[in-house]
């Protein structure tokens, strides 16, 4: 079985400063993992996913993400915040490896707050 | 704009009544995929159809079902509404079934049972 955890359900950081998001996530093979946005009343927006490659992926607005296989985490990352980054993250992930179809398991979900 | 197009956005309804949600996936997606989004449970994976067929389920009631027609929209069928089935229901398309490419979401439908 596959899952992922978002321990934090709110982060509040300065506008101006880093941010992360934290993501750990469990597979039995190699893990997809996606980060996505939502905006209050609109859906979820894809930012960025690792399938394989590079472990530090790069996304919109700015975001980035690095993979971790010996921590089994994928964190989200800005180096400066802004106001309008204040929305819900969700960190997902799918066992790569699994064969025919496997769903995609979504976390629960981290509220940034970004404070002016 | 995702391409995924949802209506209605807002239904108000009973208890014990049926409502139907409809979905347009993004043009060329071929997977539609169903969730339900509430404040105590997250966003939960309900049923998925890739070009008409089920392909995957999630946590969802007998007295929900879902299809996908042949055009590709899609449509779930909530019926028996209890007051515990408000929420928002998602909506997201994907051009296949591998995993490895993002879901795309619509903005959904937000469903009130009085």
């Amino acid at each position: 079985a596959q899952s992922v955890a978002q321990p934090e359900d709110q982060v509040n950081v300065a506008e101006g400063n880093p941010l992360t998001v934290k993501c750990t996530y469990s597979v039995s093979g190699n893990p997809y993992l996606f980060w996505y946005v939502q905006y209050p009343n609109r859906g979820l927006q894809f930012l960025l996913k690792y399938i394989t490659g590079d472990n530090l992926v790069k996304g919109s607005y700015g975001f980035e993400a690095e993979f971790n296989k010996s921590q089994t985490s994928f964190h989200l990352k800005k180096p400066s915040a802004l106001v309008s980054d204040s929305a819900l993250y969700f960190c997902a992930v799918r066992d790569g490896d699994s064969g025919g179809y496997q769903k995609v398991t979504f976390g629960t979900g981290t509220k940034l707050q970004v404070i002016p | 704009d995702s391409g995924v197009t949802q209506t209605p956005k807002h239904l108000i309804t009973a208890t014990g009544q049926r409502v139907t949600l409809r979905c347009s996936p993004r043009s060329g997606d071929l997977s539609v995929y169903w969730y339900q989004q509430s404040l105590d449970q997250g966003l939960q994976f309900l049923i998925q159809y890739y070009n008409g067929e089920e392909r995957a389920k999630g946590n969802i009631l007998e007295r929900f079902s879902a299809q996908q027609f042949p055009d590709l929209h899609s449509e779930l069928n909530l019926s028996s509404l209890e007051l515990g089935d408000s929420a928002l229901y998602f909506c997201a398309s994907s051009p296949g079934t591998t995993g490895n490419q993002p879901q795309h979401f619509g903005d959904g439908t937000r469903l009130s049972i009085l």
